[in-house]
């Protein structure tokens, strides 16, 4: 099975701040990666397919890169509304597989 | 709009069976893999199982494996979990989620005594 490690576990940041959280594959994945964003509550959103792609009506401030084993997440100018927890997803292979959840707290 | 509503969770003893189910909307549900997506309470997300978009093509996590059956019905836009022999550590909410973008609201699944 692919793992995926996500890192910082936690973070705290300001709003106006901007992050970046990072996702390593255990082997290569290709693009084959998507961010979710999941407030407490609240079912998971999609905000990133095939690494960099932003879903439909996500906006600019999200922004994704990476291939192979190492990606990243950064959000920009942090609003309120983006304090959450972040996953990272492989589908490159089944098992599909997320990573452990990076918690953004504000600071 | 996107809709996708889950519903058949409740509480069920250990080695009790339910159905889920996740009536969908708003998108071409049959060009859609489907997913079930569990999450425990205070943990992480775990993926439990897919099919494809006509249903030839299936997948489970290991610890699923001979005790869920997914499914799905293409003319009614709905996709099923079947859990058979369920287990305490099977309590959780289940979300469906279409590909990597649509996600169900969830239903809670709880095994217990």
């Amino acid at each position: 099975d692919i793992q995926l490690t996500q890192s910082p576990s936690s973070l705290s940041a300001s709003v106006g701040d901007t992050v970046t959280i990072t996702c390593r594959a255990s082997q290569g994945i290709s693009d084959f990666l998507a961010w979710f964003q999941q407030q407490p509550g609240k079912a998971p959103k999609s905000l990133i397919y095939a690494a960099s792609s932003l879903h439909s009506g996500v906006p600019s401030k999200f922004s994704g890169s990476g291939s192979g084993t190492y990606f990243t997440l950064t959000i920009r100018r942090l609003q309120p509304e983006d304090f959450a927890t972040y996953y990272c997803q492989q589908y490159d292979s089944f098992p599909i597989t997320f990573g452990q959840g990076t918690r953004l707290d504000l600071k | 709009q996107v809709q996708m509503v889950e519903s058949g969770g409740g509480v069920v003893q250990p080695g009790g069976s339910l159905r889920l189910s996740c009536v969908t909307s708003g998108f071409n549900f049959s060009a859609y893999g489907m997913h079930w997506v569990r999450q425990a309470p205070g943990k992480g997300l775990e993926w439990e199982s897919y099919i494809g978009r006509d249903g030839t093509n299936r997948y489970y996590v290991d610890s699923a494996k001979g005790r869920f059956t997914i499914s799905r019905d293409n003319s009614k836009n709905t996709v099923f979990l079947q859990m058979n022999s369920l287990r305490t550590d099977d309590t959780a909410v289940y979300y469906c989620a279409a590909g990597a973008s649509y996600w169900g609201q969830g239903t809670l699944v709880t095994v217990s005594s």
